[in-house]
């Protein structure tokens, strides 16, 4: 069965609004949570590293200031999208740590964004 | 992060084997090398993974060149169901850096 859920599945919304991802580990907890995000046609592209109790690490190129990670607890975490514009359309994927690295990773089924 | 070649696309019968192929000439002793799937509009789905030891699984099988610097994904019977995109990743177990970079993959076409 599913080990990682996200909410909600797809969203539309005008530009210049916020949107709020929420992704959940249902098997184990996670104290680090990968957020992707990929656009059509491409591979994904990691966005950030959100560690629990602590400031996520964002990739080069990735605004801040823009995507809000949140890493409420350890099997919540949280992106929202702020000010959204129609370039920010795109398919957000987030990925709970595993225990154990060397074991697989999960992901979740992935958002799909669009901003009109 | 340690770099995987793969092949941009390929192509398969229904009920045959495929043979997927990955460089990694550059992998060091403490890379493990997983292997992810995407279907259409679904996050990436885990396939199988190992270290220096070809390894089976329910779905697939992953046989490892002996100096680790190549490895095949290896599908039995390919189904329609299997038509997706193949990415190889190298991810190191000896750091802190457990992150799994994508790249292009290999777009397997699966045909009836």
């Amino acid at each position: 069965g599913a080990v990682v859920s996200q909410h909600p599945s797809w969203v539309i919304c005008k530009s210049g609004t916020s949107v709020k991802i929420e992704c959940r580990s249902l098997d184990f907890q996670a104290t680090t949570m990968f957020w992707y995000r990929q656009f059509p046609k491409q591979s994904l592209m990691l966005m950030a590293t959100s560690n629990e109790g602590s400031k996520a690490t964002y990739e080069q190129g990735v605004e801040k200031d823009k995507f809000l990670i949140n890493h409420a607890s350890l099997t919540l975490s949280t992106l929202t999208v702020t000010s959204a514009h129609p370039e920010d359309s795109s398919f957000y994927i987030c990925s709970p740590l595993a225990p154990r690295v060397e074991n697989e990773q999960y992901f979740g089924p992935g958002t799909r964004l669009t901003v009109t | 992060d340690a770099k995987t070649t793969q092949p941009n696309s390929m192509e398969s019968n229904e009920e045959e084997p495929v043979h997927l192929p990955c460089n990694h000439s550059t992998i060091s002793g403490t890379d493990y090398i997983h292997w992810y799937r995407q279907l259409p509009s679904q996050g990436p789905e885990y396939v199988i993974h190992g270290l220096t030891s070809n390894v089976n699984n329910r779905m697939a099988s992953l046989a490892i060149a002996e100096d680790r610097k190549s490895s095949t994904l290896i599908l039995h019977r390919a189904t329609l169901r299997d038509a997706a995109v193949y990415y190889c990743i190298l991810r190191n177990s000896g750091g802190s850096n457990y992150k799994l970079t994508f790249g292009k993959g290999t777009l397997l076409t699966v045909n009836p």
